[in-house]
Order: structure tokens, then C-alpha cells, then sequence
């Protein structure tokens, strides 16, 4: 079946701009992840989306940064007044169930990315 | 300081030759994954580790987990250019939610 796609595989947007980046998870996983990968910092989590439970958003580098989904599949990641530190590559995954530490159904599965380049 | 260590940084090896990528947890290892990432993809899955002294193999890849030691190594045979690539280890950790901790990866290189 269809693995995790990510729109747009690529944005380059002005400094101070808003961008919306989608991921649409592998059919039937509930659970949800972003990270971030740049240069500097390595993989870094970002957020968490489990069921209806409220989203793990620990990994969020600040209040500009907020993400959404709807009906328990789509999500959205959206970078408000975006600043040249967000230049990244934004992955998304999605696993089975989550919620259960280290077990099979765990196994994330990464989209392509979200290469974001901000000027 | 980094969570999940990874060595070497970078490795080249020329075709045919073993190898051997090392990551190593400060923390707690509730399950350890290993993927691979070519430049400008997506993490593509390898190996999932859970269990002390579990080994995995996946056609010349091979993967141990040595859970008192809180350590996993991925062991190529006969590396082929095909291989080349970033290795990335991925654990959840103690105090890590569910979140996937991540080395800051091997990156491969197999010369003819």
C-alpha cells in the first residue's frame, strides 16, 4: 500500500512569511510524528498525535510552530513569521498504534520530507 | 551532551569489505530502530530491536541489541555501493514519551 506522503517536497518562502506544510499517514495508523532535520541539530521530535488524545507537543521550538489533525489522518504543520533558523527538512511518520513503548506496532514509518528553505 | 551516540561519524569502505556501525544509549532503550536515509529522502526502516540479545538480519545487514550495555551495532557484509547512505539509530527512551530519540548518524560511503 501507499507509504507516508508529505506536500510540498519542497518551499522556499520569505523570512516573516507563514507556511503550511501536510502529511497524509499510512492508512489505518493512528498514531503521528513530525521531526525536524537540519544540519546543526541532527533529528529532532517535534510533535505527537495519538488517537483523540490530546498531542504530545513537547518537541515544538517555540509558539510559532502549531500543528493540527483532522479526523484522526491528515496533519498540518504550520511555521508562523517564519525565521531563516526554521531552514530544515520536515519529516512526518506514522505508526500503527503508538501509545505502547518499543513494540512491534511502534515501527515508524518516515515520509520523504519537506525541505524548508527560509530566505 | 547526546543521548544516543553514534560511531564512527563516517566511514568509507571499499567494496566487498565489512563493517560495523556502533549506537550507544545514556538512557534506558525501550526499543531500538535503525534506519537509512539517502540525501534529500526520507528515513527508510531497517531493523527494529527489542529484546536483549535479539538479532536481526535483513539480507547482508545485520543487527544485535545488547540491552545491559544499552548498545546496538548494524554489521554489513561484503558492502556493495548500494549500501552507501546515512545510518541513523532511533530509540524510545526512558522519560522520551514515545517519542523517537536519534543518533546523529553514520554516513557510508563504498568505493569501488
Amino acid at each position: 500500500g501507499a507509504g507516508v506522503s508529505q506536500s510540498p517536497s519542497n518551499k522556499v518562502t520569505e523570512k516573516g512569511k507563514d507556511v503550511e506544510l501536510r502529511c497524509d499517514p499510512i492508512s489505518g495508523h493512528t498514531a503521528l510524528y513530525w521531526y525536524r532535520q537540519s544540519l546543526g541539530q541532527g533529528l529532532e521530535f517535534l510533535i505527537y498525535f495519538q488517537g483523540n488524545s490530546a498531542p504530545d507537543k513537547s518537541g515544538l521550538p517555540s509558539d510559532r510552530f502549531s500543528a493540527e489533525r483532522t479526523g484522526g489522518s491528515v496533519s498540518t504543520l504550520t511555521i508562523q513569521r517564519t525565521q531563516q533558523e526554521d531552514s530544515a527538512v520536515y519529516l512526518c511518520a506514522s505508526s500503527l498504534v503508538g501509545g505502547t513503548r518499543g513494540t512491534r506496532g511502534d515501527t515508524q514509518y518516515f515520509g520523504p520530507g519537506t525541505r524548508l528553505t527560509v530566505l | 551532551s547526546q543521548e544516543l551516540e553514534q560511531s564512527p561519524q563516517s566511514l568509507i569502505v571499499q567494496e566487498g569489505k565489512n563493517l560495523t556501525i556502533n549506537c550507544t544509549s545514556s538512557k534506558t532503550l525501550y526499543g531500538l530502530y535503525w534506519y537509512k536515509q539517502k540525501y534529500g529522502e526520507g528515513l527508510i526502516f531497517l531493523m527494529m530491536l527489542q529484546k536483549g540479545g535479539e538479532e536481526k538480519s535483513h539480507e547482508k545487514i545485520t543487527a544485535k541489541l545488547d540491552e545491559k550495555k544499552q548498545q546496538s551495532s548494524l554489521h554489513i557484509t561484503a558492502s556493495q555501493p548500494s549500501h552507501a547512505g546515512i545510518y541513523l539509530c532511533g530509540a524510545v527512551l526512558t522519560g522520551g514519551g514515545n517519542k523517537l530519540t536519534f543518533g546523529t548518524g553514520t554516513q557510508l560511503k563504498v568505493e569501488l
